[in-house]
């Protein structure tokens, strides 16, 4: 099994500020004949479902806020909050989708400072 | 708009069994790989099973492999979790998603608002 790994396991950082959430895999997610990450980034605030963020590592989802960014390849990847917003605070977790079982990272919350 | 639409949770004692169902609306069910997700009360995410566009695909977590079975009705559009055997580890929030495509192996862009599944005595 692919074991996600993140940190830290919280963050707390001023308003305006960056936000940086690093996540590695035990193997590779790079899927060598389409050169795509099967990485995924997921927010998720109290009492809500998670919501996609990131796919393919670095492609935002539709409607995500441009300030959220992906990057990274291979085993280590990288979310960016490049200027921290109030309602930015959630618990954000990375996915595996590139070989089953399919795995989340432990998560890591994200609050003001 | 899509809407995926969880139901069948509840109570049930250690051994027993309960059936999810989620109903799917706003976009081609049949053209999407589907999958079943749970988060533990305070926890973080697991994945629990996914199925392709058809049917033909599924997979699961270890920790349901046997117990758990996945399936859909695209006429329906209804993804459903058969789930026996059920243990008190099995309590939790669990989220139906719709796939990026026809493949298992793409990100979950819609989930559900959840359904709870609390095994106890």
């Amino acid at each position: 099994d692919i074991v996600m790994t993140q940190s830290p396991d919280s963050l707390a950082v001023s308003l305006g500020e960056r936000a940086t959430i690093n996540c590695k895999s035990s193997q590779s997610v790079l899927y060598s004949s389409n050169n795509k990450n099967y990485l995924g980034w997921y927010q998720q605030k109290p009492g809500q479902p998670p919501k996609l963020l990131i796919y393919w590592a670095s492609t935002r989802e539709s409607g995500v806020p441009d300030r959220f960014s992906g990057s990274g390849s291979g085993t280590d990847f990288t979310l960016t909050i490049s200027s921290l917003q109030a309602e930015d605070v959630a618990v954000y977790y990375c996915h595996q989708h590139y070989s089953i079982p399919f795995t989340f990272g432990p998560g890591t919350k994200v609050d003001i400072k | 708009e899509v809407q995926l639409l969880e139901s069948g949770g509840g109570l049930v004692q250690p051994g027993g069994s309960l059936r999810l169902s989620c109903a799917a609306s706003g976009f081609t069910f049949s053209g999407y790989a589907m999958s079943w997700v749970r988060q533990a009360p305070g926890k973080g995410l697991e994945w629990v099973s996914v199925i392709s566009y058809s049917g033909g695909e599924t997979y699961y977590a270890d920790s349901v492999k046997g117990r758990f079975t996945i399936s859909r009705d695209n006429s329906k559009s209804t993804l459903y979790l058969q789930m026996n055997s059920l243990r008190a580890e099995d309590t939790a929030v669990y989220f139906c998603t719709k796939g990026g495509g026809t493949s298992c192996y793409s990100s979950m862009g819609y989930w559900g608002q959840g359904t709870l599944v609390t095994v106890s005595s």
